[in-house]
């Protein structure tokens, strides 16, 4: 398939392990961008790739949290020392344009349930 | 800065008509609306942008009034295939990254 790829689909850890999430984009797309869905809420933006450039990370809820996107099209959400509150679904989305003006195609997300 | 959706939910029979309102405190560039099913990926429905240009689905429609900083999605003649939570999302200038989105309004259509 075509589209925007995400794993692992779900994933377990127990508080204060590291999680690295993936996100493979859609063949070409400039610009990739993460989010945190809680249960029952909007996803909430981490942040925003234009190519391998970090624009903009001001959604990112501490230090603990890293991405990166090092040639400019897979992505990966680090999350170190997790704790219960970043119990979530990170969704990973891409589009072909500079910016989020145009339709992005998201992922299934990715699962992560901190015990 | 989170836009604010109303209602929360919505019941509806087949063929029935729904309004789905979006409203922010803050100066918009565009309005973006997305359906997501239980367990899926959010889809993209809409996107209007400032100066009223529009690009979207066949059988949804929005508006978008700048003054108000309010959008609301028309659904007509619903399917049961509409069933799912709309969420709009907001971006405030053309320079950012950042797409903001509501908490989402539940759509139930009953057959």
């Amino acid at each position: 398939g075509a589209g925007v790829s995400q794993s692992p689909r779900y994933k377990v850890a127990k508080r204060g392990q590291d999680v690295a999430l993936r996100c493979d984009p859609i063949s070409g797309h400039v610009s990739l961008f993460w989010y945190q869905q809680a249960l029952g809420q909007g996803p909430e933006f981490l942040t925003y790739f234009q190519n391998e450039a970090q624009l903009d990370k001001s959604g990112l809820p501490s230090d603990r949290f890293f991405a990166e996107r090092p040639e400019g099209s897979v992505s990966t959400l680090k999350i170190q020392r997790t704790q219960q509150e970043d119990s979530a679904v990170y969704l990973c989305a891409s589009s072909p344009r500079q910016g989020p003006t145009g339709e992005l195609f998201f992922g299934e997300g990715s699962r992560l349930t901190v015990l | 800065q989170q836009p604010v959706q109303s209602p929360q939910a919505v019941i509806l029979r087949e063929g029935e008509d729904a309004v789905i309102n979006c409203s922010s405190s803050k100066a918009l560039y565009s309005v973006h609306w997305y359906r997501q099913k239980h367990g899926e990926a959010p889809v993209f429905l809409m996107i209007l942008l400032k100066g009223g240009e529009q690009k979207g689905h066949e059988k949804i429609s929005a508006s978008f009034n700048e003054k108000k900083q309010q959008s609301s999605l028309y659904l007509t003649a619903s399917q049961l295939s509409y069933s799912g939570t709309y969420f709009c999302g907001t971006e405030e200038s053309s320079n950012t990254g950042k797409l903001i989105f509501g908490q989402g309004t539940t759509l139930q259509v009953k057959p």
